[in-house]
């Protein structure tokens, strides 16, 4: 059974026009992150939130915004999505964080969102 | 961003042969992750290890931590068509868990 869940699989919208992605998890995991996938790319992250505290990796756009309204749910809000942010986003989950690293990250299926 | 240096970068290769790929890094890593992504779909956490010298086996995967820490590789013994997709490793470590990717493997299986 999924345990990271992503919807929509696929979403389409137009240039300009805010567009939300979705994630729950059933894990009740402590950090949730959101990872932007270009085609033949390695995921690159974008940010995560450790329970309620939100950590922006400092070279994502100010366009993604997150939201997490409780541990189940987190939300990536792209403000005004152009064509470069055509790619597949990726949620993932850890139980904690630890500075041993010992928390392996747990990756949904992904939302492929195209831009028109 | 940082990613570490994983290769080979493509594999072709006859069901039933075995497979090896690694990964190495200029930096050192508390844990190593290895993913496989098949396409239109997340990563899947194949194996994980978190100790230096660490070997560890999931069916027909094995891969081990090297012993300096910067370092790791996948076999894959007896390969059949559905292990084609893209593998990475992944080393993780430090306060906030991040995961620093390898650019991937792509390995083809011919029946």
């Amino acid at each position: 059974d999924a345990m990271v869940i992503q919807n929509p699989r696929y979403q389409v919208t137009q240039f300009g026009k805010p567009v939300t992605l979705s994630c729950s998890q059933t894990l009740n995991h402590n950090v949730m992150y959101w990872y932007q996938q270009k085609s033949s790319q390695a995921p690159k992250l974008l940010f995560h939130y450790y329970d309620k505290d939100f950590n922006n990796e400092a070279d994502t756009p100010d366009n993604f915004q997150s939201r997490r309204p409780n541990t189940s749910f987190c939300f990536l809000d792209i403000r005004s999505p152009g064509l470069g942010d055509a790619a597949m986003y990726l949620c993932a989950t850890s139980r904690d964080l630890t500075p041993r690293g010992n928390q392996p990250q747990h990756f949904g299926d992904g939302t492929r969102l195209s831009i028109l | 961003g940082q990613q570490l240096n994983q290769s080979p970068q493509s594999m072709f290769i006859q069901e039933g042969e075995d497979v090896s790929m690694n990964c190495t890094s200029s930096s050192i890593f508390n844990t190593w992750l290895w993913y496989k992504q098949d396409p239109g779909e997340g990563p899947v956490l194949l194996i994980a290890l978190y100790k230096a010298g660490e070997l560890t086996s999931n069916g027909r995967l094995t891969a081990q931590f090297g012993i300096t820490r910067k370092d790791s590789f996948l076999n894959i013994s007896a390969s059949i068509p559905s292990d084609v997709g893209i593998y990475f490793c992944a080393g993780q470590g430090g306060a906030t868990n991040k995961l620093i990717f390898g650019t991937g493997t792509l390995l083809a299986v011919q029946p």
